[in-house]
């Protein structure tokens, strides 16, 4: 069964810019979360989705939003990019969305913003 | 809120030594917990997970056990490889948290690298 793919890998941005992540859950997973690394605050939650609804939202600015299609995949964008805002943004994703249930990552896409 | 705590490292070890990595946790509710390993350059692999209290969690040599009485969940290598080098990261959810508050709160991780 294929893991959890992220695109891009990389992106390079500058302030004021936009950009969209894409994350293609593992088959069958119909929960997706998103997460920001960095090495100064580690890594911190962004939302969760389930069957297309945002169930729960991390302390981010309005800036950045997402959603989930009726296939489980999701998307996360970040408007008016901000240096801060380069991380390392991992999906993961899994089966029942309940709290025991394991979450799998996929490999993350690097953000740069110049 | 929930919080993990573990050890921040680095931590350097020569290979077959034995490995400790501390970690512990407070919740409001009642945990879920997991060991989750990145190598550089990826994403993260879960390692090992424990959901109740007492369940030892184990996986390529790798333990921890769920101690509800200290709050821990200590991962354990008995003989640790020059492949073993990595961040580890210890994190937990709430078990009863499918809804509005399913997320995985994580450890700051913690380097380990093990030298030939």
């Amino acid at each position: 069964k294929a893991g959890v793919t992220q695109t891009p890998r990389y992106l390079i941005k500058t302030r004021g810019q936009q950009v969209t992540l894409s994350c293609s859950p593992i088959s069958g997973h119909r929960s997706v979360s998103w997460y920001q690394q960095t090495p100064g605050q580690g890594l911190q939650f962004l939302f969760e989705y389930f069957s297309e609804t945002q169930r729960n939202k991390g302390n981010f600015p309005g800036r950045f939003s997402g959603r989930q299609f009726s296939n489980s995949r999701s998307e996360m964008n970040v408007s008016t990019l901000e240096l801060g805002d380069s991380a390392l943004y991992l999906c993961a994703s899994s089966l029942t969305g309940e709290g025991t249930d394991t979450q799998y990552f996929g490999p993350g896409t690097r953000l740069t913003v110049l | 809120g929930d919080s993990v705590t573990q050890m921040e490292g680095p931590v350097t070890l020569s290979e077959e030594a034995f490995l400790t990595i501390n970690c512990t946790y407070t919740a409001t509710g009642y945990p879920s917990l997991f060991w989750y390993v990145q190598y550089p350059g990826e994403g993260l692999q879960l390692l090992l997970k424990a959901t109740k209290a007492d369940d030892k969690g184990s996986n390529k040599g790798f333990e921890a056990t769920y101690r509800k009485e200290t709050t821990s969940f200590h991962l354990e290598k008995g003989s640790v490889q020059v492949s073993d080098s990595a961040v580890y990261f210890c994190a937990l959810s709430d078990s009863y948290s499918g809804g509005s508050n399913y997320k995985l709160t994580f450890g700051k991780g913690t380097l380990l690298t093990v030298n030939p």
